[in-house]
């Protein structure tokens, strides 16, 4: 298994382009999610999915849009980037009533510039 | 909603000693406790985990510890050595959460040797 793949690895956008961060995992886990990462303010849940067809928001949602069309494959949009979306991002995944473990992402360095 | 305090932000041991991170969390409803360890230019990687019917678990090096009364919940790491060096991470899972985690801000530890 590949676990959650997440690309590009690095990426710079200017200001208003929009592009979109790919996830994916070979696990068949129903749940999975995106979180950024920015220094002193650990993880925080942007977007989650408890299987297709069925998504919903975070803590910080605003300026992200997703869609769940498969078990695998997640994938975050940013519509107009904002220098304020440069963060790292992680995807996540794990099966639905688990107990919890989740299984990460190498993540994805976003830079706007 | 739940609100998880981690402490401290910075921790530098001497190997072979020992390493707290201690963590309280808001939300009496909270279940699920990880610890989370993030190396340089990775994703988190799950290390430990604690149920709230549990009070204690190790495993080799690690333990981690939790008082439901006063709602907190620690890491220790004993013995450390420097390959113990990274962020770590707590967080708390609201039952009946789908699976939506809460992190705590993180705490970066160093090992001199």
């Amino acid at each position: 298994n590949a676990g959650v793949t997440q690309t590009p690895k690095f990426q710079v956008l200017k200001t208003g382009q929009s592009m979109t961060l790919q996830c994916a995992q070979d696990m068949n886990h129903e749940y999975m999610s995106w979180y950024r990462q920015d220094p002193g303010m650990g993880l925080r849940l942007i977007h989650y999915s408890v299987g297709a067809g069925i998504t919903d928001q975070g803590e910080v949602p605003n300026g992200y849009n997703v869609s769940r069309s498969t078990t695998e494959d997640f994938p975050l949009r940013l519509l107009s980037a904002a220098p304020s979306q440069t963060s790292v991002y992680f995807c996540a995944s794990s099966p639905v009533g688990s107990g919890g473990e989740q299984y990460f992402g190498p993540g994805t360095r976003l830079t706007v510039t | 909603g739940e609100n998880v305090e981690q402490h401290p932000s910075t921790l530098s041991v001497q190997e072979g000693d020992s390493a707290v991170i201690k963590c309280t969390y808001s939300d009496s409803a909270s279940n699920y406790f990880p610890w989370y360890k993030q190396e340089l230019g990775k994703g988190p990687q799950l290390i430990i985990d604690i149920r709230s019917n549990v009070g204690e678990k190790k495993d080799q090096r690690i333990a981690v510890t939790l008082n439901k009364t006063a709602k907190h919940f620690s890491l220790h790491i004993t013995e450390t050595q420097p390959e113990d060096s990274a962020v770590y991470f707590c967080a708390a899972r609201l039952q009946g959460g789908s699976e939506k985690l809460v992190f705590g801000k993180g705490t970066k530890l160093t090992v001199n040797p």
